[in-house]
């Protein structure tokens, strides 16, 4: 099985940048995603790592270090919009996804 | 991009039932479906994947002969959850690929189902 760590909450005030961390332990790896879920919803693709590095996207950027197992999902500037919970998910094998408990994310004014 | 949806949104049930949920790609053709099932602040635990035309394959812990799946075009999976029992009551996510899921964002999540059994 895969062993996916994230914390659970973190709150920032508008405008500010926050950095979500997640480490894994898997026993093959193809790939770590990066999605946005608001309640109620299905999640969002927001990024995808498969080397190692800085993946920029607009006000999200996401990070991966295959040798540490860790990879992290960057928010900038943020916005009221984007509080919701942000869950870290590795591919393992050749096509399943495995997810972490996700982040909740609030952005107070 | 591609789209993918769910029937029904929500559905409330009698203990004892069966509810089936369809899952359709609309623009594509999917190849492969994957059934997920999410509990109140808890992570997306995935139950099965199905391959068009063969047997779904369950996850260790998901019993087959409870969550019936069928996978019989390219653009319909279902997932009928049968005799349903409270605690059934969860967030069922679909998600389809046209591949193996290989490659960056080859997963498309439907907008999910609410079932809640009384």
């Amino acid at each position: 099985g895969q062993n996916i760590d994230q914390p659970t909450e973190m709150t920032a005030t508008e405008g500010a940048i926050v950095q979500i961390n997640c480490t894994y332990q898997t026993s093959g790896f193809n790939g770590l995603f990066w999605y946005q879920q608001h309640a109620g919803e299905a999640p969002t693709f927001l990024s995808y790592n498969v080397l190692d590095g800085l993946e920029e996207k607009g006000r999200f950027s996401s990070f991966l270090s295959r040798s540490k197992g860790y990879s992290y999902l960057l928010l900038k500037e943020l916005q009221m919009k984007d509080s919701a919970s942000y869950l870290c998910a590795v591919r393992d094998g050749d096509y399943k996804l495995s997810f972490g408990a996700g982040t909740t994310v609030t952005v107070r004014a | 991009g591609a789209v993918v949806s769910q029937h029904p949104s929500w559905v409330i049930c009698k203990s004892g039932t069966s509810v089936k949920i369809e899952c359709r790609s609309l623009d594509f053709q999917a190849t492969t479906m994957f059934w997920y099932r999410q509990f109140p602040k808890q992570s997306l635990m995935l139950m099965a994947t199905s391959n068009e035309g063969s047997k779904a394959t369950y996850e260790q812990g998901v019993e087959k002969d409870k969550f019936l799946i069928n996978h019989a075009s390219l653009t319909l999976s279902t997932l009928t959850v049968t005799s349903a029992h409270p605690e059934d009551s969860s967030f069922y996510i679909c998600s389809a690929s046209h591949n193996r899921g290989l490659g960056s964002n080859e997963q498309f999540f439907g907008p999910g189902t609410r079932l809640t059994v009384l």
